[in-house]
């Protein structure tokens, strides 16, 4: 069964300095993996996916994540963080088959960022 | 251009009474789904539809049911609700079946008391 585990609920940066919210996936077969982010009263919104083409994604807004299949990971990194940076961030997977990915995403239970001036 | 909406944005019911919460898709796809977001938590998945047709369906007790109309609008309508069915529903849209272009609405946000 497919699963993301997200090491940190809550994560506090300052304005300029990096960020790093973790997490972990397990997955019997080759995953999607994606992130997104949730802002307060709106809707989710994809910030990068992982479909095996490269190992590193570049997202929206200056995020990326790296798939690392030797440590069943899929960390999301900004280099400088942003005070519009603060929400909830979700890790996402899903299964892929020969027909392509499946519709139902498997959330993580999220990591509130905050961001500090 | 539209994106996905939903209504209504907050709803109040009590235990035993029957909810029917709505999602109109982007417009061109043809699928929605419907996931359940408890407080403090990641949505959950609920059920997909496809062309008029289930394509998935998630953990959840059989007093939760939808369809799509012919227009791929949707509807979830949740029977003899409980304390614990009080979540934000989130509906999303995509071109297709696959789970890689997913667009969510602003959810509506349903109080069970």
């Amino acid at each position: 069964a497919q699963s993301v585990t997200q090491l940190d609920s809550h994560v506090s940066v300052s304005e300029g300095t990096p960020v790093l919210l973790r997490c972990n996936y397990s997955s019997s077969y080759s995953p999607s993996l994606f992130w997104y982010v949730q802002h307060p009263n709106k809707g989710l919104q994809l910030l990068l996916k992982y479909t095996s083409a490269a190992t590193l994604v570049k997202g929206i807004n200056g995020f990326e994540a790296e798939f690392k299949k030797s440590e069943t990971s899929f960390h999301l990194t900004k280099p400088s963080a942003h005070m519009s940076d603060a929400a909830e961030y979700f890790c996402v997977v899903t299964l892929v088959n020969y027909g392509g990915s499946q519709g139902n995403l498997i959330f993580g239970k999220g990591t509130k960022l905050s961001v500090k001036p | 251009d539209a994106g996905v909406t939903q209504s209504p944005t907050h709803l109040i019911k009590t235990r035993g009474q029957h909810v029917t919460l709505r999602c109109s898709p982007i417009s061109g796809h043809k699928s929605v789904s419907w996931y359940q977001q408890v407080l403090g938590q990641g949505p959950q998945f609920i059920f997909q539809y496809y062309e008029k047709e289930e394509r998935g369906r998630g953990n959840f007790p059989d007093r939760f049911s939808a369809r799509q109309f012919p227009n791929y609008s949707s509807e979830l309508n949740v029977n003899a609700l409980l304390l614990g069915d009080s979540a934000l529903y989130l509906c999303a849209s995509s071109p297709g079946w696959q789970g890689e272009k997913l667009f969510f609405g602003s959810g509506t946000q349903l109080s069970v008391l």
